[in-house]
């Protein structure tokens, strides 16, 4: 059974860092396109950033130069590292596996909130 | 970039057919992938390449795709489809709808 377990939300500072984890289960990370999407209190789905299998990564301008995407190949993890956050960053952040072929989120995790505030 | 247009919310009777829209320049060359995201809940998957559904996903839920708007069908509406619906396309990454409130009444 394919699963996404996050962890590593919390309440940071302006300009603080924080990084995210999410375990994936039942299928392997570094053979999957995998994605960060945020969603912001109210608001709608954002997307943030995706990693290729080759490792190339692509970021949304919003977050581009503050945030970077990695993955652990021996613990089947994907890290999102967020730095110099901004209060607009505040958001539930959901990693999610890309369908490669037609580009689509076919497995979500459950979502961890990152609150941004002094 | 690309842009996706949906209404803000789409009212349905109780067992009557919803059909929630999504707007894009030409989106009928693009594949079109449908979301539902209930309240406190991660979005899931309902609908992908325009209309194909998940093995999990009920047969009420169905989608079409052409010209410059794709549509997510929802027949005899539950009360459980009540949810914020979201529509995607990649260009050059992913690309969301604003996100459509769908009530039962």
């Amino acid at each position: 059974e394919v699963q996404l377990v996050q962890s590593g939300g919390g309440l940071i500072q302006p300009g603080g860092s924080l990084r995210l984890s999410c375990a994936a289960s039942g299928f392997t990370v570094s053979t999957n396109y995998m994605s960060w999407v945020r969603q912001a209190p109210g608001k709608g789905l954002e997307w943030v950033s995706v990693i290729y299998t080759a490792g190339d990564t692509s970021f949304a301008d919003s977050v581009k130069g503050r945030f970077t995407v990695s993955r652990d190949n021996s613990k089947n993890t994907l890290f999102l590292q967020m730095n110099s956050l901004r209060a607009e960053d505040t958001a539930v952040y959901y990693c999610a596996r890309i369908q490669d072929t037609f580009n689509y989120f076919d497995y979500w995790g459950q979502g961890t909130l990152v609150t941004v505030s002094s | 970039s690309y842009e996706l247009t949906q209404p803000l919310s789409v009212s349905v009777a109780l067992g009557q057919t919803a059909r929630i829209t999504c707007g894009g320049n030409n989106i009928g060359s693009q594949n079109v992938h449908w979301y539902q995201q209930k309240p406190g809940q991660a979005p899931v998957m309902v609908i992908y390449r325009d209309n194909n559904r998940p093995s999990r996903i009920p047969e009420r839920f169905s989608g079409s795709n052409s010209g410059n708007t794709a549509t997510l069908t929802i027949n005899r509406a539950q009360a459980g489809d009540e949810a914020d619906y979201y529509c995607q396309v990649w260009d050059s990454s992913a690309v969301f709808g604003g996100g459509t409130k769908l009530t039962v009444l």
